[in-house]
């Protein structure tokens, strides 16, 4: 099992550029989340899907982000512009049903000049 | 006010001791309680999960839920070197609408070292 996987691991760009995160959940898992963590804030979870649509994206914080999950293995999370208050650690986190443990990627680190 | 409260620390004991670490929340809705352990430049994993009140026990830790209370503790026994991390205790609301076990809302986390 290779668990969620992340890509890239670290992201450097410059305000106003375009930033994509990808993800690759846990073959199986129907649930997907998208969290952000800062040392002000903590996790904060930003949008989840459930058998790739989304169901709950109150968590994020201005129309500049937008997420995508074209399949069941696939899903992205994109900026744009990019800020320098996006600079944080974004992960990505699947389930295998609605009562599952959540099982966590190693994250993006984002940081934006 | 955050729904969760947790103290971060940091807090350092030395090898051997017992950990308590704790958390305090607002909303009366989580039914759902967790403790993720997270290295340095790695993303959380799950240690303990709890329904409702009472204790849980797994090895050298212990995940205890006092919802009159509105508090969670969990104590780690024997601490090791390895278990030097932050822990963050993380609940849920179970309900209708489709809210998920996985809408987790976070504790600021609590930075732990124990050394030998």
């Amino acid at each position: 099992d290779a668990g969620v996987i992340q890509s890239p691991r670290h992201e450097v760009t410059e305000m106003g550029q375009e930033v994509t995160l990808r993800c690759k959940p846990i073959s199986g898992h129907d649930y997907l989340f998208w969290y952000r963590q800062t040392m002000m804030r903590g996790l904060e979870l930003l949008i989840y899907f459930n058998n790739n649509v989304p169901i709950d994206d109150s968590g994020m914080p201005e129309d500049r982000f937008s997420a995508k999950m074209p399949n069941a293995s696939f899903s992205t999370l994109k900026i744009q512009p990019s800020e320098p208050r996006d600079s944080a650690v974004y992960f990505c986190a699947s389930s295998f049903r609605r009562d599952s443990p959540l099982h966590f990627g190693n994250g993006t680190r984002l940081t934006v000049t | 006010q955050k729904e969760v409260e947790q103290d971060p620390g940091p807090l350092s004991v030395p090898e051997g001791a017992i950990v308590s670490l704790n958390c305090t929340y607002s909303n009366s809705a989580f039914q759902y309680f967790m403790w993720y352990r997270q290295y340095s430049r790695k993303g959380p994993e799950l240690l303990m999960y709890t329904y409702s009140s009472g204790n849980k026990e797994d090895g050298r830790f212990t995940a205890q839920v006092d919802k009159s209370s509105k508090y969670i503790s969990l104590f780690i026994r024997d601490s090791q070197p390895s278990d030097s991390a932050t822990y963050l205790c993380a609940m849920s609301a179970s309900g209708a609408g489709g809210t998920s076990y996985g809408k987790l809302t976070f504790g600021q986390g609590t930075i732990l070292t124990v050394h030998p």
